[in-house]
């Protein structure tokens, strides 16, 4: 069974820096879907960033990138210049490619913390 | 677009009774729909997968005559939640997928707390 691991319960930086969270995960298949997911104190789910295992190259998103790599199974996030309003839990997640199931697999997450 | 909405956001209901709870994309038909239960500070628990007009497919320890799902459209979905016991209390969310997409759309959630 496929499973997601986050090993940073917490995180702190102080804003306009650049910090890097760290997911892992485990899996058979070749092709599959990575994404992070930033749940704010509204608890409001979030998408941040995808990344499909067949594309080679990291996906980015404004401030936001990822350095996935395949071979070690690794996901992390970057974010650069870092804003109060990135404090959030982020969940690292795995999805199956279309045809199995549809299902996400969430780490157990990264609480991160802005200091200004 | 892309927007799912959840009904009620927060819910008090009284031990032994039943809650009821509603998903609904917005702007546009999901095929699927997911539940999920979150305790605080945790991550989030898939308890089952809905898809329109079939039974719903619920994760190992999840009891289906606890938990009711009904997936009767293409843009409602429903949890109910029956004789709810205190250990029942959390925040429930769901989310929505379009066709063969491989992105969910998150409902804002509810709060269920029982008394």
């Amino acid at each position: 069974a496929q499973t997601v691991t986050q090993s940073q319960p917490e995180m702190s930086v102080q804003e306009a820096e650049t910090v890097t969270l760290s997911c892992t995960y485990d899996t058979s298949e070749s092709d599959y879907y990575l994404f992070w997911y930033k749940q704010p104190p509204s608890r409001q789910m979030i998408l941040v960033i995808r990344q499909e295992a067949y594309k080679q190259q990291n996906a980015t998103e404004n401030r936001f990138s990822v350095n996935f790599q395949k071979a070690a199974k690794s996901f992390s996030l970057k974010i650069s210049d870092s804003q109060l309003g990135d404090a959030a839990m982020y969940f690292c997640a795995y999805k199956n490619p279309p045809g199995a199931t549809n299902k996400l697999i969430f780490g157990t997450g990264t609480l991160l913390a802005v200091q200004p | 677009g892309a927007v799912v909405s959840q009904h009620p956001s927060r819910v008090i209901c009284k031990s032994g009774t039943s809650v009821k709870i509603e998903c609904r994309s917005l702007d546009f038909q999901a095929t699927t729909m997911f539940w999920y239960r979150q305790f605080p500070k945790q991550s989030l628990m898939l308890m089952a997968t809905s898809n329109e007009g079939s039974k719903a497919t619920y994760e190992q320890g999840v009891e289906k005559d606890k938990f009711l799902i009904n997936h009767a459209s293409l843009t409602l979905s429903t949890l109910t939640v029956t004789s709810a016991h205190p250990e029942d209390s959390s925040f429930y969310i769901c989310s929505a997928a379009r066709g063969t997409s491989y992105e969910q759309y998150f409902g804002p959630g509810t709060r269920l707390t029982v008394t």
